[in-house]
């Protein structure tokens, strides 16, 4: 049981260029979230999935496209990176549909920086 | 979801109780009290949930007040390896966001 896996551990991008960070869950969790942390911040919501098909937008959506195609995979995409989005990013997974009694499992986080 | 508060930094002692404070006085009764914890740049840690009874697991335990207003989450005998941030959340009971403060950075020192 591999948990939530996140590719790449670490990316360096110039200014302009797209990537899609992945990652992967194999515990048939309905909701997955994506979050930055920016050094000495705490961790800010970028976009979040209640389930296959549907994501909304978090605190920090600008600049980040998501989709939700499959319940096990949530790619995060960025168009034209920024220097502004160099941070480490996390991806969450919990059982939940609605219901909040299910804890969060999180991975081992992706470091991005933006030249 | 209610908003959380929780002091900025802790120091305790090797070995002694760790209790870290959490005041949520926003938070609705079906919504649920979570504590994570955060070691250097790893991904954040479950540590410990509850609705309005006291819980306790192998890792910690979580006090809520009556009135469900705030909460404390205490770490029985602390050591070096609990240093770390420590988040208190009340994800929305519609949504399940997690939303984080700056949590509490707690030291443990020998």
């Amino acid at each position: 049981n591999a948990g939530v896996t996140q590719t790449p551990k670490f990316q360096v991008l110039k200014t302009g260029q797209s990537m899609t960070l992945q990652c992967a869950q194999d515990m048939n969790h309905e909701y997955m979230s994506w979050y930055r942390q920016d050094p000495g911040m705490g961790l800010r919501l970028i976009h979040y999935s209640v389930g296959a098909g549907i994501t909304d937008q978090g605190e920090v959506p600008n600049g980040y496209n998501v989709s939700r195609s499959t319940t096990e995979d949530f790619p995060l995409r960025l168009l034209s990176a920024a220097p502004s989005q160099t941070s480490v990013y996390f991806c969450a997974s919990s059982p939940m549909g609605t219901s909040s009694n299910q804890p969060q499992h999180f991975g081992d986080g992706t470091r991005l920086s933006i030249l | 979801d209610a908003k959380t508060t929780q002091p900025t930094s802790m120091d305790c002692a090797e070995g002694r109780a760790a209790n870290l404070p959490c005041n949520h006085s926003t938070i609705s009764g079906n919504e649920y009290v979570y504590w994570y914890r955060q070691i250097h740049s790893q991904g954040p840690q479950y540590i410990i949930h509850g609705l309005k009874n006291n819980e306790t697991n192998e890792m910690a335990s979580l006090i809520i007040t009556e009135d469900r207003k705030s909460s404390t989450l205490i770490l029985p005998h602390a050591t070096l390896r609990d240093t770390a941030v420590y988040y208190c959340i009340s994800p929305s009971s519609n949504t399940g966001k997690l939303i984080f403060g700056q949590g509490t950075t707690l030291q443990v020192k020998p």
